[in-house]
């Protein structure tokens, strides 16, 4: 039973549009959420986080939302880059260590020039 | 500033074979971790150590082991590989009680 879950396996937009990336959740646990971004052949690199108090964390051209009573995060990014084009992973955590984060399966996201 | 760093890159074994993936961090993190990436699956959790000297198993800890060498080191072994055990590896640390946030760039390991 997936606890995180990536609907989207693949998401293509044009360079300089909005591009939102889905995840939801089951587990009502979670307190807080992560996105990673991985290119090929590397490791996934921590990108933004949130934690359940809030809403909404922005950090540059990356918006993390956060709907609780939909279980529901999205990862918006404006504009889009062609350097953007990776696997996008969001994972959630309870907070209480990092051994329990779970990972989504990932999206992976084209940005076309 | 290496990060995370893991040894080797690529491994091929024959099934019952045995090694060790090797994973060092310089950033003085009490954390580390050692996860799988398989195929439409996100990263699986194989074993954790919270601090030097300990270590606990994670989502799929069955067929690995694991030694927390010292604060730096934290190593996974495959003592009798199987093709289930196919698979892209990632060591992770972070600071005490974090989620991981520093990965290596992984090991890809086929088991034939």
């Amino acid at each position: 039973d997936q606890q995180v879950k990536q609907n989207s396996p693949s998401l293509s937009v044009q360079e300089g549009r909005i591009s939102i990336l889905n995840c939801d959740y089951t587990n009502s646990m979670f307190d807080y959420f992560l996105w990673y971004k991985k290119y090929p052949a590397e490791g996934p690199t921590f990108l933004i986080s949130i934690s359940s108090i809030k809403d909404k964390n922005e950090d540059g051209r990356f918006t993390v939302f956060l709907n609780k009573s939909a279980k529901h995060l999205s990862l918006h990014i404006v504009p889009s880059q062609p350097g953007d084009s990776a696997v996008y992973f969001c994972a959630a955590d309870s907070n209480t260590g990092g051994f329990k984060t779970i990972f989504g399966a990932g999206t992976r996201l084209f940005v076309k020039a | 500033n290496a990060g995370v760093t893991q040894t080797p890159k690529f491994q091929v074994l024959k099934t019952g074979q045995s090694m060790t993936l090797q994973c060092a961090q310089d950033m003085n993190h009490n954390s580390m971790y050692w996860y799988r990436q398989d195929p439409g699956m996100g990263l699986r959790l194989i074993y954790y150590s919270a601090s030097e000297g300990t270590t606990d198993k994670g989502e799929v800890p069955n067929g690995y082991n694991v030694s927390r060498l010292n604060k730096r080191e934290f190593s996974l072994r495959l003592e009798s590989a199987a093709p289930s055990q196919t698979s892209v590896y990632f060591c992770a640390s972070s600071a005490r009680d974090r989620p991981p946030l520093h990965f290596g760039n992984g090991t890809r390991l086929t088991v034939t």
